[in-house]
């Protein structure tokens, strides 16, 4: 079975600081992980994603992520949170297990102080 | 833009009656999936259709269908409506099973 659990519902940085938002996943075989952020009101927007390449994935605006199977983890990173980075992130799992499953996190709520 | 289309934006209406959300994916794509978002539930998997076949499951009701067309938009209808079907439903396409997905901008229901 796959699960995703993103270990901070919120997460508040100032702006020009790092920003790490941890997920860690469960899965019997080698998934797909994504990043998405959600903007209010928004839709859904792919940051990055890790399908069994290179294990640190850059994706768009700065961020990259980690995939450490040792420690089943895949926290998203960036190294200067700008204003804009205010959103919903989701960690998201997905492959086939008899039945192709997509598994969204609950989410991280970023804050960025100015 | 994602290239995904979703209508309406939004829709209201009363408990009992049944509504179609109707989504377009992207030129190429045929994945189609189908997503809940409330406040309580968090964002919930559907259903997808690759093709026009259904591919999985995730949690939707029986009240719920949906299916994909040849053209490949796909419709999702919910019926016996609850107030607890407000929500926000987003549809996602990707070339294939694996892919990364792309959102549209969902639509969101009321239920009165």
């Amino acid at each position: 079975a796959q699960s995703v659990t993103q270990l901070d519902s919120h997460v508040s940085v100032s702006e020009g600081t790092p920003v790490l938002l941890r997920c860690n996943y469960s899965s019997s075989y080698s998934p797909s992980l994504f990043w998405y952020v959600q903007h209010p009101n928004k839709g859904l927007q792919l940051l990055l994603k890790y399908t069994s390449a290179a294990t640190l994935v850059k994706g768009i605006n700065g961020f990259e992520a980690e995939f450490k199977k040792s420690e089943t983890s895949f926290h998203l990173t960036k190294p200067s949170a700008h204003m804009s980075d205010a959103a919903e992130y989701f960690c998201v799992v997905s492959g086939d297990t008899g039945g192709f499953k997509t598994i969204f996190g609950a989410g991280t709520r970023l804050f960025v102080k100015a | 833009d994602s290239g995904v289309t979703q209508t309406p934006k939004h829709l209201i209406t009363a408990t009992g009656q049944r509504v179609t959300l109707r989504c377009s994916p992207r030129s190429g794509d045929l994945s189609v999936y189908w997503y809940q978002q409330s406040l309580d539930q968090g964002l919930q998997f559907l259903i997808q259709y690759y093709n026009g076949e259904e591919r999985a499951k995730g949690n939707i009701l029986e009240r719920f269908s949906a299916q994909q067309f040849p053209d490949l938009h796909s419709e999702l209808n919910l019926s016996s409506l609850e107030l607890g079907d407000s929500a926000l439903y987003f549809c996602a396409s990707s070339a294939g099973v694996y892919n990364e997905q792309f959102f549209g901008p969902g639509t969101r229901l009321t239920v009165l």
